[in-house]
């Protein structure tokens, strides 16, 4: 079946060091992508997405890029902030069908 | 202007009792859901409403039961509440139309049962 593995957690940072979270799914058909952001105490907010192969999803300095040939949407920023410390879920939602599979989620602790 | 709410916020109760948790949504969106998150943040679908019809149904316990009253509103009941169901529940919707669409979700609700 369809599934979302993202790279366990935590993740601990310098402030202003490159981050990578690498996510892969598994899914039949074109699934789109999603990268969600959980705040401390919030629910999850969309971050960034990507609808089909090749297309890269960008917001708040955030990038990742839609790669069918390796089935992963690995989530980037060239130089994180302390209020970047949040827990980060990759997701994908199957063609044709409005339901949502997580990852485990990978949380990010930046410090300054 | 909030854009999906859900009431309470926190919830603390006993083993064995009966709760609701309230969802609204003033998106204007035909589909909304359930999802239930545990101690190590894993985020799990419980159910899926279209237009007050249910469309997904995660093998989910018969003592959860979700009720639309109206496509912006998903209550989610628990009867005989037990121990492991203590967690944060999310409510979210998406925009009616297309699939693979965007999930918007509420601030959760925190339960712990004792």
């Amino acid at each position: 079946g369809d599934s979302v593995t993202q790279m366990e957690g935590p993740v601990t940072l310098s402030e202003e060091a490159f981050l990578t979270i690498n996510c892969t799914y598994t899914a039949t058909g074109y699934p789109s992508l999603f990268w969600y952001v959980q705040y401390p105490g919030e629910g999850l907010q969309l971050l960034l997405k990507a609808t089909k192969a090749d297309d890269k999803g960008s917001n708040k300095g955030f990038e990742a890029t839609y790669r069918k040939e390796t089935t992963s949407f690995h989530l980037e920023k060239g130089s994180v902030q302390v209020s970047d410390s949040a827990v980060y879920f990759c997701a994908l939602s199957p063609y044709n069908f409005n339901k949502f599979y997580f990852g485990s989620g990978t949380k990010l602790n930046v410090k300054p | 202007d909030t854009a999906v709410s859900q009431t309470p916020k926190y919830l603390v109760t006993q083993m064995g009792n009966d709760k609701s948790i309230k969802c609204e949504q003033n998106l204007g969106h035909d589909t909304m859901y359930w999802y239930k998150q545990d101690s190590k943040k894993f985020l799990k679908i419980m159910f899926s409403y279209n237009n007050k019809e249910l469309i997904i149904n995660e093998t989910v316990p018969n003592r959860f039961s979700p009720k639309s009253p109206d496509k912006a509103h998903l209550n989610l009941h628990i009867n005989s509440l037990e121990l492991g169901d203590s967690a944060v529940y999310f409510c979210a919707s998406s925009p009616p139309g297309t699939t693979q669409e965007t999930q918007y979700f509420g601030p959760g609700t925190r339960l712990l049962v004792l």
